[in-house]
């Protein structure tokens, strides 16, 4: 059974930073592509950020970039998101969802997390 | 930036009911589309895929048309486990992704 567990949601002051994980499992994760996906309170689906299998490409939306950091450890089945420079607009749930496999494009994400917030608050 | 627009906004019907959603693209994403249901405090799942393919244990009345700019998602007989809100997101400009505003789907 594929589980995706997100972790290291909470408050943070503006300018802060956080790290976000997600343990995967009942998959081999290094086969896939992972993405980050928020949704602010109320609000809709924003991607955030996608990352390689082998971890050695990324992408990220312009809202993020240069800010968010998408990283994988595949040794520990694990995908990370490092978020600095924290606005109030980050204020969201964020997911993680299991992506495109390898030597494969356009999937879509047929697993996720159960999400942890994210509050940016003075 | 490919925009999704959904509409409407919000569709109240009552069970055993058809419902009707749209998603329009603001340039041509093929067949590379999703619809996904959402439920209070849970994350997206999965339904529809590549325009018209049901996903693995996505019941037969949720199907899924069009491609170019213009799709639709039919339930075609509402159960009360249907009442949600429903996004659709496309795939054409891989790895990147967008998703539409979202249609709440309430009943009436």
């Amino acid at each position: 059974e594929v589980q995706l567990l997100e972790s290291g949601g909470g408050l943070v002051q503006p300018g802060g930073s956080l790290r976000l994980s997600c343990a995967a499992s009942g998959f081999t994760f290094s086969s896939y592509a992972m993405s980050w996906v928020r949704q602010a309170p109320g609000k809709g689906l924003e991607w955030v950020s996608a990352i390689s299998g082998s971890g050695g490409s990324t992408y990220y939306a312009d809202s993020v970039k240069g800010r968010f950091t998408i990283s994988r450890d595949n040794s520990k089945n694990t995908l990370y998101l490092q978020m600095n420079s924290l606005r109030a607009e980050d204020t969201a749930v964020y997911y993680c969802a299991k992506d495109t496999p390898l030597y494969h494009t356009k999937y879509y994400f047929d697993y996720w997390g159960q999400g942890t917030l994210v509050t940016v608050s003075s | 930036e490919i925009v999704l627009t959904q509409s409407p906004a919000t569709l109240s019907l009552s069970p055993g009911e058809r419902a009707t959603l749209s998603c329009r693209a603001s340039q041509s994403v093929s067949s590379y589309l999703a619809w996904y249901q959402q439920k209070p405090g849970q994350a997206p799942r999965l339904l529809i895929y590549d325009a018209s393919n049901r996903a693995t244990g996505i019941p037969a009345r949720f199907s899924g048309s069009g491609s170019g700019t213009d799709f639709t998602l039919t339930i075609s007989s509402l159960e009360p486990e249907d009442f949600a809100v429903y996004y659709c997101q496309q795939r054409s400009n891989w790895p990147r992704t967008t998703f539409g505003q979202g249609t709440k789907l309430e009943i009436k």
